[in-house]
């Protein structure tokens, strides 16, 4: 079950607290998303990155941040300016973006504001 | 942007039914078209994906069916199995930006 891994599974988080949730991938992809996925409301693109020091803005980046200081990893901070935190956060990998690829997906952090 | 729909949100069929999910797509410059079950507690898996400059795709029991015209695409499941049961989600993207996904499908099979 290797590929792309998430940890934790499951993350507590204090309001007003800052979190990081870890991706890491050994598939040597290029592009490297995160998603947020809530009850009824599919998946929802939060940042995503295409190459090394470079990541660009999804549909819901507000309150979240990134980094992607190494080709296999891409690292999500869930800031205490998201008002909503509490969701399933699924990080996802792909070859490259010049052609469409499959996806794969990590198994997923279940995060929980307390 | 691009926008996707996707209905039914929910889906009851017999053990033995097929079972129809469609999706529409706003982005003309949508190229690929794929497909992910994600069942309980799990990371989604793509079960067949679609390219643009195909109609229609097949593998097995799945079957997947693309109007770029109409902006519509779809799957369909025959024969279906209780392990079918699942959430589906669509997605439509370009090599320029991430995947966009559907609001998903929870897909029942009755024994």
């Amino acid at each position: 079950d290797g590929g792309i891994t998430q940890s934790p599974k499951y993350l507590f988080r204090k309001e007003g607290q800052n979190v990081t949730l870890s991706c890491e991938q050994n598939l040597n992809h290029d592009a490297m998303y995160w998603y947020r996925q809530d009850p009824g409301q599919g998946l929802r693109l939060i940042y995503y990155s295409h190459i090394v020091n470079d990541f660009q803005k999804g549909d819901i980046a507000e309150g979240y941040s990134v980094s992607r200081e190494k080709k296999e990893s891409f690292p999500l901070t869930v800031t205490s300016a998201q008002k909503n935190p509490t969701a399933f956060y699924l990080c996802a990998s792909s070859i490259s973006r010049q052609k469409n690829t499959e996806a794969f997906f990590g198994q997923g952090t279940r995060l929980t504001v307390v | 942007g691009e926008n996707v729909e996707q209905h039914p949100s929910t889906l009851s069929v017999q053990e033995g039914d097929s079972a129809v999910i469609k999706c529409t797509y706003s982005d003309s410059a949508s190229n690929y078209f794929p497909w992910y079950k994600q069942e309980l507690g799990k990371r989604p898996q793509l079960i067949i994906d679609i390219r643009s400059n195909v109609g229609e795709k097949k593998d097995q029991r799945i079957a997947v069916t693309l109007n770029k015209t109409a902006k519509h695409f779809s799957l369909h499941i025959t024969e279906t199995q209780p392990e079918d049961s699942a959430v589906y989600f669509c997605a439509a993207g370009t090599g320029r930006r991430a995947l966009t996904f559907g609001s998903g499908t929870r897909l029942q099979v009755q024994p």
